[in-house]
């Protein structure tokens, strides 16, 4: 997880609110992957994006959901309006060439209330 | 479809015992394989992966595991387990050409003093 960071650590937000998840991965790695955790679903893929640019949202749940990459550096996941049932672990990870391991991040803790 | 079954969803064991935990995967081609490690309010960390040759891995910590192609698994083996093990397991699988990997629902670690 070296290789991944996310802010914030913890997030807690009422029901309604905009939420904006972010992730720093360190250079070199160039596909970006958003996971969701839960105890009922599991890991989930949301999004992942490769040299910036997403390939697969076949995940995000509902248009609520939307994640950005403007560069190789930094990507966003936001939620808006965020709804209780969006609580979850949030992780992002990457990876640095095709079917090659990836590194992740040590997730973002959302509550909506 | 691609997937990946951990059978179990808790294993316990007594600190010093040898250590099994089951992955078996569906994909038609030749599968990228993985066990990552993820402890409470942690991201998962690699512990091994398996791409191709010697169908058994070393991995850190201790652990190794083996590719049986005719089984279709990746079962995970530790020797002599420690009290530091105790932690979330997961079993992923790269599917070949993509950049996405998908996961198991996770195998729950106990070890007992």
């Amino acid at each position: 997880d070296a290789g991944v960071i996310q802010s914030p650590r913890h997030e807690v937000t009422e029901m309604g609110q905009e939420v904006t998840l972010r992730c720093k991965p360190i250079s070199g790695h160039n596909s970006l992957f958003w996971y969701r955790q839960t105890m009922m679903r599991g890991l989930e893929l949301l999004i992942y994006f490769n040299n910036n640019v997403p390939i697969d949202d076949s995940g995000m749940p509902e248009d609520r959901f939307s994640a950005k990459m403007p560069n190789a550096s930094f990507s966003t996941l936001k939620i808006q309006p965020s709804e209780p049932r969006d609580s979850a672990v949030y992780f992002c990870a990457v990876s640095g060439r095709l079917n090659t391991e990836a590194f992740f991040g040590q997730g973002t803790r959302l509550t909506v209330v | 479809a691609q997937s990946v079954t951990q059978p179990d969803i808790h294993i316990t064991v007594s600190e010093g015992a040898s250590l099994e935990l089951r992955c078996n995967y569906s994909y038609g081609a030749t599968p990228y394989l993985f066990w990552y490690v993820q402890s409470p309010g942690q991201g998962l960390q690699l512990l091994l992966k398996y791409f191709s040759g010697d169908t058994l891995v070393q991995g850190i910590k201790g652990f190794e595991a083996e590719f049986k192609r005719s089984q279709s698994s990746f079962n995970l083996r530790k020797p002599s387990v420690h009290w530091s093990d105790a932690a979330e397991y997961f079993c992923a699988v790269g599917a070949e050409g993509t950049y996405k990997y998908i996961f198991g629902t996770g195998t729950r670690l106990k070890v007992l003093a």
